[in-house]
């Protein structure tokens, strides 16, 4: 069956980075995009872009442009996301989610990231 | 960008009534928009794909409708288990751009 499993919660001071992974399994890695996604507290869904394994491409909000990168690791099935320059506003749960044809069906289970001093 | 709007922001019900949420892009999007189901600290669930192909497992009391600039998700009669949030999202286009959620809470 499907399965995104990622990282775990994670604690950072302003200013720092943190990466995010999201572990696949259950179809063939290179032929869905991901999409990362966060929820800020008592806020609604912001997608912050997506990357296609199967050629690397990434496509990211243009307000976040600058900080956040997308990678993939194909021997795992691995794809990950790093946001540099933390902010306290950056305090969010981040959720991958297969993205395939207008189809956003598998999501991975959260990762709290709280940024704070 | 296109934007989405999702209206209403929350509404009240009880069990077995029948629920309609509504969505408007702010261009033609064709049938490229998903529903979610959000319940905290969970991750969302997929409801809905193609504006009405429903998602593997979920009640067929879901459904959607419409095409272009305006959507609909019903719920045809509300379960204890469906108080929670929704949200649409268009999938024609990157940026993805979601609505602003509908919360459903207890009436």
């Amino acid at each position: 069956q499907v399965q995104l499993v990622q990282s775990g919660a994670e604690v950072k001071e302003p200013g720092a980075s943190v990466k995010v992974s999201c572990k696949t399994s259950g179809y063939t890695f290179s032929t869905y995009s991901l999409s990362w996604v966060r929820q800020a507290p008592g806020q609604g869904l912001e997608w912050m872009g997506w990357i296609n394994p199967s050629d690397g491409h990434i496509k990211s909000a243009q307000r976040l442009q600058g900080r956040v990168t997308m990678t993939t690791d194909t021997s795992t099935s691995t794809v990950y996301m790093e946001l540099r320059s933390l902010r306290s506003d950056d305090t969010a749960v981040y959720f991958c989610a297969r993205d395939y044809g207008g189809n956003v069906d598998y999501w991975g289970q959260g990762t709290l990231v709280t940024v704070s001093s | 960008d296109i934007q989405m709007t999702q209206s209403p922001s929350s509404l009240s019900a009880s069990v077995g009534d029948r629920v309609t949420i509504t969505c408007r892009a702010s261009q033609n999007i064709g049938a490229y928009l998903n529903w979610f189901q959000l319940n905290p600290g969970k991750a969302p669930k997929a409801l809905i794909y193609a504006a009405s192909t429903l998602q593997s497992g979920v009640p067929s009391r879901f459904s959607g409708s419409g095409s272009g600039t305006d959507f609909t998700l019903t719920i045809s009669s509300l379960q204890p288990e469906d108080f929670a949030t929704y949200y649409c999202l268009q999938t024609y286009s990157t940026p993805r751009t979601f609505g602003g959620g509908t919360k459903v809470e207890i009436k």
